[in-house]
């Protein structure tokens, strides 16, 4: 499974523009990256999800690398409401178009006022 | 349009019993999986099911077990009940199985074992 690298935490100001990195060198050519976030006790939020191009939409905006092996989720204008773990994921195709999400630990990102 | 709807929200059982989780789908999504989540292993993959065929299974143990009906609703159950099985379990649905469908998460199922 191609698996993801991501900060443990990182920190953001109120209205900045938070910059969240993730690894996937092992990902393969038809295997999407997706980004969901979970606030505490809650089941995790769809934000973006992107296979080579970039990808904006009113949540986010995420920048893939041409190689793909890395990519950057981009919240434009951080809330303090955008505080939780943000998991960056590889979207595994299995055989017989069976799919699974293979989570990493994500960065918990907290905005600070 | 109702999400992904799980229920019980809480739960908590002791060791040897066996429990069973319940998951509706968003109206017209065929696919449904689970995950569970513990602090110490993080959000892990169960199964997933989409005709009310299982299409994959992650590397649980046999005590780990879905299904799927025709309306798309599944269910999961646990036997024998373990303290570790105590987690967060997560039912996510998709309009099919594709790698460009979004999942949607429901809030989860918190089971305790004592």
């Amino acid at each position: 499974d191609a698996k993801t690298t991501q900060p443990p935490s990182m920190d953001c100001a109120e209205g900045r523009a938070a910059n969240l990195p993730c690894n996937h060198s092992t990902i393969s050519g038809n295997e999407y990256v997706y980004w969901y976030r979970q606030i505490h006790s809650q089941g995790p939020q769809y934000i973006i999800h992107g296979l080579k191009n970039n990808e904006t939409n009113e949540m986010a905006s995420l920048i893939i690398t041409e190689d793909r092996k890395s990519s950057t989720l981009i919240l434009p204008h951080a809330t303090l409401r955008d505080t939780a773990v943000y998991y960056c994921i590889v979207r595994v195709a299995l055989a017989e178009g069976a799919q699974k999400l293979v989570f990493g630990q994500g960065t918990r990102l907290t905005i600070n006022p | 349009k109702a999400g992904v709807t799980q229920t019980p929200r809480y739960l908590i059982k002791t060791r040897g019993q066996q429990v069973t989780l319940s998951c509706s789908p968003i109206s017209g999504h065929r696919s449904v999986s689970w995950y569970q989540q513990t602090p110490g292993q993080g959000l892990q993959f169960l199964f997933e099911y989409f005709s009310e065929t299982q299409r994959n299974k992650g590397n649980f143990p046999g005590r780990f077990s879905g299904r799927q009906f025709s309306n798309s609703r599944s269910e999961m159950n646990v036997s024998t009940l373990e303290l570790g099985d105590s987690a967060l379990y997560l039912c996510a649905s998709s309009r099919g199985t594709g790698s460009n469908e979004k999942l949607f998460f429901g809030s989860g199922t918190q089971l305790s074992v004592l």
